[in-house]
């Protein structure tokens, strides 16, 4: 099946530290890549799409300079965190799908992000 | 916009039968997912239904219907795993690229 591979899994850093996080679709070309966050007992909530080669489509209320997302190839996707701060601290999750609308959506494992 | 609701928690006993039901209100409807995900982790997808009806899985089916914007996953022969949360969501045409929409989830429990 679909392999999506989300790294690192876990960081800690401290405040005012930018934090990169990839996701790599493995034996697929993923065309779009989404890209979550999810703060305890709570749902997913949809922070960006991206096609591969064009700007993100961030969604109302996620500062797109804070959350940069780069779709520079059909397998990588990366979200960098800037100047983090506490309140960003989440679990951020990467998903990513092929060609065609309709296509399956397959998840990374996730990245739990603790700023201090 | 999206609105997705579904119970937040739900308890029940192993070896039963539970239904978790998820309404939902889309402008753009074009498919409904269960994933289920447990604490720290990523979701995994379990089923989908774009045509009214039941889905079969094995111990899980789930249930779709458009008109009535409804929704349920029904677990069998329930496991001590499969404690976990479950996720509905709603696949909209309208939402840029087809996105995914999901609701809060609902944390099932299961006791002995």
């Amino acid at each position: 099946g679909a392999v999506v591979s989300q790294h690192p899994s876990r960081v800690i850093c401290k405040s005012g530290t930018s934090v990169k996080i990839e996701c790599r679709s493995l034996d697929f070309q993923a065309t779009t890549m989404f890209w979550y966050r999810q703060f305890p007992k709570q749902s997913l909530m949809l922070m960006a799409t991206s096609n591969e080669g064009s700007k993100a489509t961030y969604e109302q209320g996620v500062e797109k300079d804070k959350f940069l997302i780069n779709h520079a190839s059909l397998t990588l996707s990366t979200l960098t965190v800037t100047s983090a701060h506490p309140e960003d601290s989440s679990f951020y999750i990467c998903s990513a799908r092929g060609q065609g609308a309709l296509q399956p959506q397959h998840f990374g494992d996730g990245t739990r992000l603790s700023i201090l | 916009g999206q609105n997705i609701d579904q119970p937040t928690e739900m308890t029940a006993t192993e070896g039963a039968i539970v239904q978790i039901n998820c309404t939902y209100q889309t402008s753009g409807f074009n498919g409904l997912f269960w994933y289920q995900q447990h604490a720290g982790e990523a979701p995994t997808f379990l089923s989908y239904n774009v045509l009214d009806g039941l889905e079969e899985k094995g111990r899980f089916s789930s249930f779709l219907s458009r008109s009535k914007g409804y929704s349920y996953l029904l677990l069998k022969e329930l496991q001590m795993k499969d404690s976990a949360s479950y996720l509905c969501a709603v696949r909209d045409y309208q939402a840029g690229a087809n996105n995914l929409f999901f609701g809060t989830g609902t944390r099932l429990t299961v006791i002995p």
